[in-house]
């Protein structure tokens, strides 16, 4: 069956510039996780959805990061106004129930 | 917040020799998680582990949950060249407060 999918797979954009990264998740997994992750480092939680809502965003470093799960499905991380320090790949999961995450491969963001 | 320590950082073994790592925390959580990610890729569930005190094998993999909640060990038995890559423990409480150890890298020599 289909796994998590995520788009783009890679992304370069300059400093200042707004992205928007999609996550897929499994049909039917009611919760949805995204991460950033730099190099040589385990993921770091950013947001967690469980249906529509947003059950946990403590992990967004600063209002410029947004995640949207509209119809508790498709999720889209927006970055406004985008840093080098916001170069990372980013990851989304998702879990039909709390605990076992099935990951995406991940959306590898360079900023210039 | 929560943080996980993991041991060995970087590990060389030879192939077929068995692997030992483990995952430290200050804090305690209610599931342990061990996940391997393969470069370009996304971390992959290997055993996931509910009670203090549980041992869960998976092929080669043996996982156990410390009984103070705290801990948890990783055991390749036999290792093979597909084994290279990161191993991540994770902990987490009922889907939230999520957390990932900073991994340890397995190198296998043929």
């Amino acid at each position: 069956g289909a796994g998590v999918s995520q788009t783009p797979s890679n992304k370069v954009t300059e400093k200042g510039k707004y992205v928007e990264l999609r996550c897929d998740p499994i049909s039917g997994h009611t919760a949805l996780y995204w991460y950033r992750q730099s190099l040589g480092q385990g993921p770091e939680f950013l947001i967690y959805f469980q249906g529509t809502g947003a059950a946990d965003d403590s992990g967004l470093p600063n209002d410029r990061f947004f995640a949207v799960r509209p119809e508790g499905s498709v999720s889209t991380l927006k970055i406004q106004r985008t840093e080098r320090g916001d170069s990372a790949v980013y990851l989304c999961a998702s879990s039909p129930t709390p605990g076992e995450q099935f990951f995406g491969p991940g959306t590898r963001l360079t900023v210039l | 917040g929560q943080q996980l320590n993991q041991s060995p950082q970087s590990m060389f073994i030879q192939e077929g020799e068995d692997v030992s790592m483990n995952c430290t925390s200050s804090s305690i959580f209610n599931t342990w998680l061990w996940y391997k990610q393969d470069p370009g890729e996304g971390p992959v569930l290997l055993i996931a582990l509910y009670k203090a005190g549980e041992l869960t094998s998976n092929g080669r993999l043996t996982a156990q949950f410390g009984i103070t909640r705290k801990d948890s060990f990783l055991n390749i038995s036999a290792s093979i060249p597909s084994d290279v890559g990161i191993y991540f423990c994770a902990g987490d409480n009922y889907g939230q407060n999520f957390v990932f150890g900073p991994g340890t890298r397995l190198s296998v020599l043929p």
